[in-house]
Parts: C-alpha cells; sequence; structure tokens
C-alpha cells in the first residue's frame, strides 16, 4: 500500500469550473498536510497547508482534511488555464520525521 | 521572502566529475532537504537535515555527500555519477522538519 495516494489523472474541467484533487493516505498519525502544484519543468510550489481537520480557504482554493477518514482534497474554483499543472499531495508528521509525496494528479483547464 | 535559492541551474557532468551543487535560504529555517525528481515523477527524498545535522539519509549511494555549513547553506556534493542521476536535483527548506517546505528553482543536472 503506498503512503501517499493521488489519481494521476489527467483531470480535465473546463475554464471557470471547480476542479477537485484527491489524496489519501496511509499513516494515521500524520499531522501535516501539503498542496503543491508544479509546472512542467518547474520546482514544485507551496498553495496550501492544513494542519486540522475541516476547511480551510486562501482565495479561489480549499483544502479540505478528514483524518478519520484520512484523506485530504484540494478544491480550485472558476479554474483557469494557468491553474493547468500537477498538484502534488504531501503528507508530513507521522511515524517518519519528513514529508512523503503522492504521485500527483496532472491537471488540465481546457477553454 | 519565502526564496530558496540553488545554483546552479543547469550542470552537465562527465562520470568521472567532481561537482557541487548549492542552496542557499535566509528565512531562518532550520531544517533543510534535498530531493531527486525525475521527469513525471513525485520528488524523491535524499537527505534531511534539521539544526544543521544530517537527520535523515533515504539510502543515498555515496557517490552523493551532503554538507550543511551553516544554517542557511546546504551543499550536495557529486562524484562519479551515473547517467541514471540525470534529474532535477532540487533543495528545500522548512522551518521544522514537517512544517511546510519551500523549494528552490532546482538544478537539472545531466550526467554523460
Amino acid at each position: 500500500q503506498k503512503e501517499v495516494e493521488q489519481n494521476s489523472g489527467p483531470l480535465s474541467v473546463p475554464e471557470g469550473a471547480i476542479a477537485s484533487l484527491n489524496c489519501t493516505y496511509s499513516d494515521r498519525g500524520s499531522q501535516s498536510f501539503f498542496w503543491y502544484r508544479q509546472y512542467s519543468g518547474k520546482s514544485p510550489e507551496l498553495i496550501m497547508f492544513i494542519y486540522s481537520n475541516g476547511d480551510k480557504e486562501d482565495g479561489r482554493f480549499t483544502a479540505q482534511l478528514n483524518k478519520a477518514s484520512q484523506y485530504v482534497s484540494l478544491l480550485i474554483r472558476d479554474s483557469q488555464p494557468s491553474d493547468s499543472a500537477t498538484y502534488l499531495c504531501a503528507v508530513g508528521g507521522g511515524t517518519a520525521s519528513k514529508l512523503t509525496f503522492g504521485t500527483g494528479t496532472r491537471l488540465q483547464v481546457t477553454l | 521572502d519565502t526564496e530558496v535559492t540553488q545554483t546552479p541551474k543547469h550542470l552537465v557532468m562527465g562520470m568521472t566529475n567532481k561537482k557541487s551543487l548549492k542552496c542557499e535560504q535566509h528565512m531562518g529555517h532550520r531544517a533543510m532537504y534535498w530531493y531527486k525528481q525525475k521527469a513525471k515523477k513525485p520528488p524523491e527524498l535524499m537527505f534531511v537535515y534539521s539544526y544543521e545535522k544530517l537527520s535523515i539519509n533515504e539510502s543515498v549511494p555515496s557517490r552523493f555527500s551532503p554538507e550543511c555549513p551553516n544554517s542557511s547553506l546546504l551543499n550536495l556534493h557529486l562524484h562519479a555519477l551515473q547517467p541514471e542521476d540525470s534529474a532535477l536535483y532540487l533543495c528545500a527548506s522548512s522551518p521544522s522538519a514537517e512544517g511546510e517546505a519551500f523549494f528552490g528553482q532546482g538544478t537539472r543536472l545531466t550526467v554523460v
């Protein structure tokens, strides 16, 4: 069982729609959860982090955490073509003192 | 300022060369990391330094040698690399070993 799992996609959404990206993790002791955006050939860019159950909003982005079900999601409202990228979920804390990355979901926002 | 600076941006080296990658941050972060990323794969952790001490070595071959001269600098010394070591090498820093990590722009390494 992979430690952090994401659907590789591509996830295709039309411009202006809501993109929903999901991530599950196996270590119940995990404490910190991050979403990174990575454009092709570039380095990952931190866009959201969440530590507590519930929702956290920042502009067009909302991160949702459910520790009981061991999943974290990222919603992108009013998706724009510039949002087309790979989104990496990362999980920290738990039994290993390091961040563990999922394989990423490729998002395509179509015109 | 959430900036991590890596040099060089691109590096081509032969299998007998010795080279070093450099990383610098001035955010007062106490944890610094080296990751390796191959195309269409997630970043793969290599080393973690916490308070300037090596805390995690993910069974990386000895041809990769990390060094943390002070709290702001992190180096990765390279020697006798193989073509399969060609990848994007990413440095990151975070306030602590489990906090939000900020990445530098990476060094694109090609081993010939």
